[in-house]
């Protein structure tokens, strides 16, 4: 298993469902950032949460943080069409970024 | 808006030239940028941290003198990939650590297809 490992892989979901993904890292973090790509874009920075925090909101994302057992979730509620996007988590250990591999949300219309 | 750009956005050149790609940190300064590099549908990997006014920092296995970084000011960080070829083809994505809250920001990447 690598740093940042993301479950699920692919996840194809209505919308106005909730989505959520999983992270779970094995060394210990100052923090762990989510971030959304599109396709053949860069990355854009959704919430970043600190090793000291449980759990941030930011709209109608929702990140957890349970460094007990070594995991993150990103949950999107109330999901539109435009959050079709592959979604990273980076755990942040002070000197750099490692990322998982990533999921892949399809918002059907 | 944009915090972090990085240009060009797409380059296509023969296999032997040298190509620039910048990256600039429009919102504040960043001492740290990152260089990563992105295989189709796969995570990214760091290439190397650049660090303001001395030499980058690279990962194993990637060459330093294939990708050459320089972070000549606290705003601009740039990569040239020298005399690339085909295998070099791929998306690069830069990014610059803001000082404060420590969130990484990453440029829109740049496209490179070497033919």
């Amino acid at each position: 298993s690598q740093q940042g490992e993301e479950d699920p892989q692919a996840l194809s979901i209505q919308e106005g469902e909730n989505a959520t993904m999983n992270c779970s890292y094995k060394t210990s973090i100052n923090n762990l950032q989510w971030y959304r790509q599109n396709s053949g874009r860069g990355l854009v920075h959704l919430i970043l949460i600190r090793s000291n925090e449980r759990e941030k909101h930011s709209g109608r994302l929702r990140v957890t943080l349970d460094t007990s057992k070594k995991s993150s979730s990103l949950l999107i509620t109330a999901s539109r069409a435009a959050d079709t996007a592959s979604y990273f988590c980076a755990t942040d250990s002070g000197s750099r970024l490692t990322f998982g591999e990533g999921t892949q949300l399809t918002v059907n219309p | 808006g944009a915090v972090v750009s990085q240009h060009p956005s797409r380059v296509i050149c023969k296999s032997g030239t040298s190509v620039k790609i910048e990256c600039r940190s429009l919102d504040f300064q960043a001492t740290t940028m990152f260089w990563y590099r992105q295989f189709p549908k796969k995570s990214l990997m760091l290439m190397a941290t650049s660090n303001e006014g001395s030499k980058a920092t690279y990962e194993q296995g990637v060459e330093k003198d294939k990708f050459l970084i320089n972070h000549a000011s606290l705003t601009l960080s740039t990569l040239t990939v020298t005399s690339a070829h085909p295998e070099d083809s791929s998306f690069y994505i830069c990014s610059a650590r803001e000082p404060k809250q420590g969130a990484q920001h990453f440029g829109d990447g740049t496209r490179l297809s070497i033919l």
